[in-house]
């Protein structure tokens, strides 16, 4: 089985940051890798596909990089409705990382 | 507008059963694989079983293989969950989601149901 390591598990920042978060699997996944954002109370929203594929309606701040099995979520410019818990999933067979709650400093 | 809504879910017994539905609105069931996701409470997500448009691919998360069964009806826009003898560790909320093809990201989440398992 595939496993998928997300690093930080909390990250404290302010408006304005840039913040990365950081997702590693234990095999390579070619570009099997989606993130979502998830808020308290409510179903996961997907952010990006394909490794750095934008999901429609999802803001430019947001970006994603990688390949093999090292990848990274990007926000540019924290917002205050960026707050909230980020996972990563490899969707070759749909391990999600364990979360990466994005907390404010 | 797509709409997945989760049904079916309560308080149950160790080793009963339960079925879970998901009603999909806002565009044709059988054109998208689906699948079930679950949270347990203040944890993380985790795949529970996937199936592709035409139920011709199948798959289950180790944890509940041999006790679940993932099945869809095309024609009524609805997806399944059968849980047979469940656990204590089954207890969360379930998700369906919606998925442009087999190995696809989800991009549809229902609201989710709550199941808890409990004597």
């Amino acid at each position: 089985d595939i496993q998928m390591t997300q690093s930080p598990s909390t990250l404290s920042a302010s408006v304005g940051d840039r913040v990365t978060i950081t997702c590693r699997a234990s095999q390579s996944i070619s570009s099997w890798l989606a993130w979502y954002q998830q808020k308290p109370g409510k179903a996961p929203k997907l952010l990006i596909y394909k490794v750095s594929s934008l999901e429609s309606g999802v803001p430019s701040r947001f970006s994603g990089s990688g390949a093999g099995t090292e990848f990274t979520l990007t926000i540019s410019s924290l917002q205050p409705d960026d707050f909230g818990t980020y996972y990563c999933q490899q969707y070759n067979s749909w391990t999600f990382g364990q979360g990466t709650k994005v907390e404010v400093k | 507008e797509v709409q997945l809504v989760e049904s079916g879910g309560g308080l149950v017994q160790p080793g009963r059963s339960l079925r879970l539905s998901c009603a999909a609105s806002g565009f044709t069931l059988d054109n998208y694989a689906m699948h079930w996701v679950r949270q347990a409470p203040g944890k993380g997500l985790e795949w529970v079983s996937g199936i592709s448009w035409d139920s011709g691919r199948i798959g289950y998360a180790d944890s509940v293989k041999g006790r679940f069964t993932i099945s869809r009806d095309n024609a009524n826009n609805s997806l399944h969950l059968q849980m047979n003898s469940l656990r204590l560790e089954d207890t969360a909320v379930y998700y369906c989601a919606k998925a442009d093809g087999y190995i696809e990201a989800f991009d549809y989440w229902g609201q989710g149901t709550l199941v808890t398992v409990s004597s």
